[in-house]
């Protein structure tokens, strides 16, 4: 049963720090991975989508990186700004047939001006 | 475009209640997803819909909770005989199917008291 772990689950730093989250997942056979941030009562957004053969994904400030065979994917925000405070989650489709995202709990992540 | 809608914003029912959850997809979009987000919990499968197959229910916690989807579009989830533990955000998402990038609407707050 595929697994995804997110640590730490709460990190705090200064305004402009540049920062990695971690993302862990227990079975390295994927299909894609999903980043998405979740700021406080609202729902999901999408940041970036990683396809199983790439090795990572750009998006302005943003960087996500894959690797398969350590069954690890790391979020790197650059520059930070209190804007980026939110709870950010990741999440693979396993291969197979699943149609289903498998979610972290998500790390969250507090910027200090 | 228009995103992933869901009605209402908040409900808050006596347990022992019915209450139904709208989705609106956006539209093009194939594939539709119901989640449950627990306080302190991560993101819970419920139930999901791809063109005219029939949906994967696997995720659903009890025969309290169905779903249905009319049209290929919008998606109604119904929770009979609420608890409090049904207690929850319910999220929709939606995309054009074959594992794609999921978009997902701000949720449903639903208070069981």
């Amino acid at each position: 049963k595929q697994e995804v772990t997110q640590i730490p689950a709460a990190l705090s730093v200064p305004e402009g720090e540049n920062l990695v989250l971690n993302c862990s997942f227990t079975d390295s056979a994927i299909y894609n991975l999903q980043w998405f941030r979740q700021d406080p009562g609202k729902g999901l957004t999408s940041l970036l989508l990683i396809q199983s053969s790439q090795r990572e994904q750009t998006s302005g400030r943003l960087n996500a990186s894959l690797d398969k065979s350590s069954g690890r994917s790391t979020l790197y925000i650059a520059a930070s700004q209190p804007g980026d405070s939110a709870t950010y989650l990741c999440a693979v489709y396993p291969q197979g047939g699943s149609e289903k995202l498998v979610f972290g709990k998500g790390t969250k992540l507090t910027v200090n001006p | 475009g228009a995103g992933v809608s869901q009605s209402p914003s908040n409900k808050v029912t006596e347990k022992g209640k019915d209450v139904e959850l709208r989705c609106d997809p956006i539209s093009g979009h194939t594939a539709l997803y119901w989640y449950r987000q627990s306080l302190g919990q991560g993101l819970e499968f419920l139930i999901y819909f791809q063109g005219n197959s029939a949906p994967d229910k696997s995720g659903l916690p009890s025969d309290r909770f169905s779903a249905e989807r009319t049209g290929g579009s919008v998606s109604t989830l119904t929770i009979q005989r609420t608890q409090q533990e049904d207690s929850a955000v319910y999220l929709c998402a939606s995309n054009r199917g074959m594992r794609g990038e999921q978009y997902f609407g701000p949720g449903t707050r639903l208070t069981v008291t």
